[in-house]
């Protein structure tokens, strides 16, 4: 199976900050990675797919990059509404793989 | 607007089963590969099944194979999961998924094993 890690596991930031959160797997999976954003109580919502691409809807401070193992996702400018959970999944081979989650706060 | 609900949780005791439902609305299920998800309580997300347009490919996480069914019910436009041998860490919210790569989600449905 393919092991997802995420880190950092959580962060404690500010309104404006850039933040940037890593996600490795395992082994190889091209570009098969998606991105979650999940706040306290709620569904998850889809930020990134194909590792770099925007999900419609989704706002233009997210942005996905990487391919193979490791992959980043980036808010340029973090809002109040950032403050969440953040997941990585990969869907390249089964079983899928969610990585552990990095929980974002606020400072 | 495209919408997903299930339903068919609730308390059961390890070892019984339950039958979980994801209505889908706005959209064919059979057009697409669907999924379903599961969260702990407390703890992060966990893929748990797939199923695909047809029925004719199904994928389980290990944990659950020999244990759970997927399938569909394409005359209601509907995706189930039936659970047997049920065990307390299966307690979660279990969510349905639409794919590719779970871009529809539904509210989830609560199960706990105990």
């Amino acid at each position: 199976d393919i092991q997802m890690t995420q880190s950092p596991s959580a962060m404690s930031t500010s309104i404006g900050d850039r933040v940037t959160i890593t996600c490795r797997a395992s082994q190889g999976i091209i570009n098969n990675l998606a991105w979650f954003q999940q706040k306290p109580g709620k569904v998850p919502k889809r930020l990134i797919y194909d590792a770099s691409r925007l999900q419609n809807g989704v706002p233009s401070r997210f942005s996905g990059s990487g391919s193979g193992t490791e992959f980043t996702l980036t808010i340029s400018s973090l809002q109040p509404e950032d403050f969440a959970t953040y997941y990585c999944l990969q869907h390249y081979t089964y079983p899928w793989t969610f990585g552990p989650g990095t929980k974002v706060e606020i400072k | 607007e495209v919408r997903l609900v299930e339903s068919g949780g609730g308390l059961v005791q390890p070892g019984g089963s339950l039958r979980l439902s994801c209505a889908a609305s706005g959209f064919t299920m059979n057009y697409f590969w669907m999924s379903w998800v599961r969260q702990a309580p407390g703890k992060g997300l966990e893929w748990v099944a797939n199923i695909n347009q047809d029925g004719s490919e199904k994928y389980y996480v290990d944990s659950v194979k020999g244990r759970f069914t997927i399938s569909s019910d394409d005359a209601k436009n509907s995706m189930l999961l039936q659970m047997d041998s049920l065990r307390a860490e299966d307690t979660a919210v279990y969510y349905c998924v639409r794919l590719p790569v779970f871009d529809v989600w539904g509210q989830g449905t609560k199960v706990t094993v105990s």
